[in-house]
């Protein structure tokens, strides 16, 4: 299973745009980059996966350059309520085991 | 619609105690299930897999174990807590073993003292 390095803490501003950018090296061919979103004392919530180029749904984008050994995610106009740990993940089918590593802490200011 | 549900949401024991913590599944059958543990401020470790009734899988050597004795209901059990066993206990599941999209329950934090 691939390893994957993000920040581990950012600061943004209500309204700003922010983008959480994961390094996954040996990301393997038939790997899936999922991240997640964790509250404090929840459990994580799906928020987008993707293979390849660009994939968006109404809560994020997640942009994978060509060689996919990184990808971003993106929140566009962050609000208080998006201050969370974002996980990323890279794992393929199988018997998925997802490995979540420390995750990026996103706070948001008023 | 699915539900997951996890109890209890609490829970305080005395090192020696054992343990049972509960997770049951709701909208769907036969799902994957999993039981991760979070140590404060860290990620999440995942302890037990299981693809079907009584099939269980282990990632992790402890004092710890799962069991499947229905489809939607998933047991973390000990025999003897260890301090290093508090933590926040979760149960997810997913629609196969190959969805990289699990849900969540809501967690049992566990404090051994």
């Amino acid at each position: 299973l691939a390893k994957t390095t993000q920040p581990i803490s950012m600061d943004s501003y209500e309204g700003q745009e922010v983008n959480i950018t994961c390094s996954h090296n040996n990301i393997a061919t038939n790997d899936y980059i999922t991240w997640y979103q964790q509250f404090p004392s929840q459990g994580p919530r799906f928020i987008i996966q993707g293979y390849k180029t660009k994939v968006t749904n109404e809560v994020a984008s997640l942009f994978i350059p060509a060689d996919r050994k990184s990808s971003t995610l993106s929140l566009p106009r962050v609000s208080l309520s998006d201050t969370a740990v974002y996980y990323c993940l890279v794992g393929s089918g199988g018997y998925n085991k997802l490995i979540f590593g420390a995750g990026t802490r996103l706070a948001v200011h008023p | 619609s699915q539900t997951i549900h996890q109890w209890p949401a609490t829970l305080v024991q005395p090192v020696g105690s054992p343990l049972s913590l509960e997770c049951t599944v709701e909208g769907t059958s036969n799902p994957n299930l999993y039981w991760y543990r979070q140590a404060a401020g860290r990620g999440l470790q995942l302890l037990f897999y299981s693809v079907g009734i009584g099939q269980i899988s282990s990632e992790v050597p402890q004092n710890l174990s799962a069991s499947r004795p229905q489809d939607r209901q998933f047991i973390l059990s000990s025999k003897k807590l260890l301090l290093s066993d508090s933590g926040f206990y979760l149960c997810a599941w997913s629609a196969s073993p190959a969805d990289n999209e699990q849900f969540f329950g809501p967690g049992t934090r566990l404090t051994v003292l």
